[in-house]
């Protein structure tokens, strides 16, 4: 059965610095996501990623993709306070029926 | 334009009085999927569609049902809604990809936000 894993689950930081969030998860996964969430919203797609060493950029946000070691991580660069929200990781293989798997989530919170 | 639609976004009903949601996709997308998400909480997958074969997670209570009448369209009957059921429901679509072909990420719609009183 997939299980996709994250951490931190809360992450507070100041402006201005980087932070980096984990996902793993246990099976082979044909696709990963990343996804914002702000209060009260739907899911807002951020990156796909597909194949080994993937890697995907958007403003301060570098999504990166390690098929072997089951392991996607979500880079944060100098942030600022528009980015914080809850961001989920989320995987989904043919193998499983096409089931797409969450994580729990991480809060993120950027002081000023 | 909006690819994946929830109506309603927001559904108040009363304890015990069924009450059904619905998607509907111009994606023409083949997996279609019902999530439920409360308050700081990830989405819990309820269940999905593959094409018409209809896919129920182990731990979704009886008394959530779904529909897929047609590709686009596909509703979440909850038969007697309880206070616990109050959530956000999302439906997602994604077109599956059997290892070799390249297949289509999965899009959510804006989500329905449930109240029971």
């Amino acid at each position: 059965e997939l299980k996709v894993e994250q951490n931190p689950l809360f992450l507070s930081m100041q402006e201005g610095k980087n932070y980096t969030i984990y996902c793993n998860y246990s099976t082979t996964s044909d696709r990963l996501y990343w996804y914002r969430q702000d209060p009260g919203k739907s899911l807002e797609s951020l990156f796909v990623l597909l194949s080994n060493g993937a890697v995907k950029q958007e403003g301060r946000l570098m999504a990166s993709l390690d098929t072997k070691a089951r392991l996607s991580t979500l880079h944060i660069t100098a942030a600022v306070h528009d980015l914080s929200a809850t961001y989920f990781c989320a995987v989904d293989t043919w193998r499983d029926g096409n089931k797409l798997v969450f994580g729990a989530g991480t809060i993120l919170r950027v002081k000023s | 334009d909006a690819m994946v639609i929830q109506n309603p976004r927001y559904q108040v009903t009363q304890f015990g009085k069924p009450v059904t949601l619905s998607c509907s996709q111009t994606l023409n997308h083949n997996v279609m999927y019902w999530y439920q998400q409360k308050s700081s909480q990830a989405p819990k997958l309820l269940f999905h569609y593959y094409d018409k074969d209809f896919n129920n997670e182990a731990d979704t209570p009886d008394n959530f049902q779904s529909r897929r009448p047609n590709t686009s369209f596909c509703f979440l009957d909850i038969r007697s809604p309880g206070l616990g059921d109050a959530a956000m429901y999302l439906c997602a679509t994604s077109r599956d990809f059997t290892g070799t072909g390249s297949g289509t990420e999965a899009f959510f719609g804006q989500g329905t936000r449930l109240t029971v009183v």
